[in-house]
């Protein structure tokens, strides 16, 4: 089965810059997207189509895509910031919907 | 605004079965597809499939086949998730999201979710 691969943790300073990757082979013809989930809340889509962002989600996030490789950037990372973040895609026939295990994002 | 307000929390013996709502408010429901996620207690989200509350059709993952069945109620605007033959590794919240499909083709992701039912499946 196809999967994505996110590293279990990040962590970072207040005011300095996250970078949460995602790795997958189908990422070279699907579009990724970003979940921010915090604790006992649903997922909040914060990035879609690998770097748009939803309406009311914040500038200092953003996405960007390369090869197989995805990122999540957060600039100016806030302790609000801390959450789990997913990576979501599709597989390469586009029918079934594969997430990442998923990064804590720790903020210092 | 738009809103999907899933059913409560339930407690079902191993073997039962469980049937989750999500009635949704606040947009045109046959338009966008419903997906449904859960997340087991500590663990990361997992994709079970979607309906297109339109017509019905249902796209499943292999892993649930035959166990799943999700359906629509389009006089009530609700989506549900009934899931069958419930062990022990069922446990787990169970999220209905809309798509953004617009009324158009599934895009396989999800602009809004329901607040989540907790499913404990104990003896």
């Amino acid at each position: 089965s196809y999967e994505l691969t996110q590293p279990p943790s990040v962590s970072v300073s207040p005011g300095q810059t996250a970078t949460i990757t995602c790795s997958g082979d189908a990422l070279t013809k699907q579009y990724a997207y970003w979940y921010q989930q915090k604790p006992g809340q649903a997922p909040v889509l914060v990035i879609y189509r690998d770097s748009e962002r939803p309406s009311g989600i914040p500038d200092r996030f953003s996405g960007s895509s390369s090869g197989t490789t995805v990122s999540l950037t957060i600039s100016g990372v806030q302790a609000q910031d801390e959450a789990d973040y997913y990576c979501q895609s599709r597989d390469s026939s586009g029918n079934f919907v594969v997430f990442g295990g998923g990064t804590k994002l720790t903020v210092l | 605004q738009v809103q999907l307000l899933q059913s409560g929390a339930e407690v079902k013996n191993p073997g039962a079965s469980v049937k989750v709502s999500c009635k949704a408010s606040g947009y045109t429901f046959a338009g966008y597809y419903i997906h449904w996620v859960r997340q087991a207690p500590g663990q990361g989200l997992e994709w079970m499939g979607w309906i297109n509350p339109n017509n019905g059709a249902t796209n499943y993952i292999q892993k649930f086949q035959g166990r799943v069945t999700m359906t629509r109620d389009t006089s009530i605007s609700t989506v549900y998730m009934e899931l069958s033959s419930l062990r022990s590794d069922d446990t787990a919240v169970y999220y209905c999201a809309r798509d953004p499909s617009a009324f158009g083709g599934v895009k396989g992701y999800f602009d809004y979710c329901g607040q989540g039912a907790l499913v404990t499946v104990s003896s």
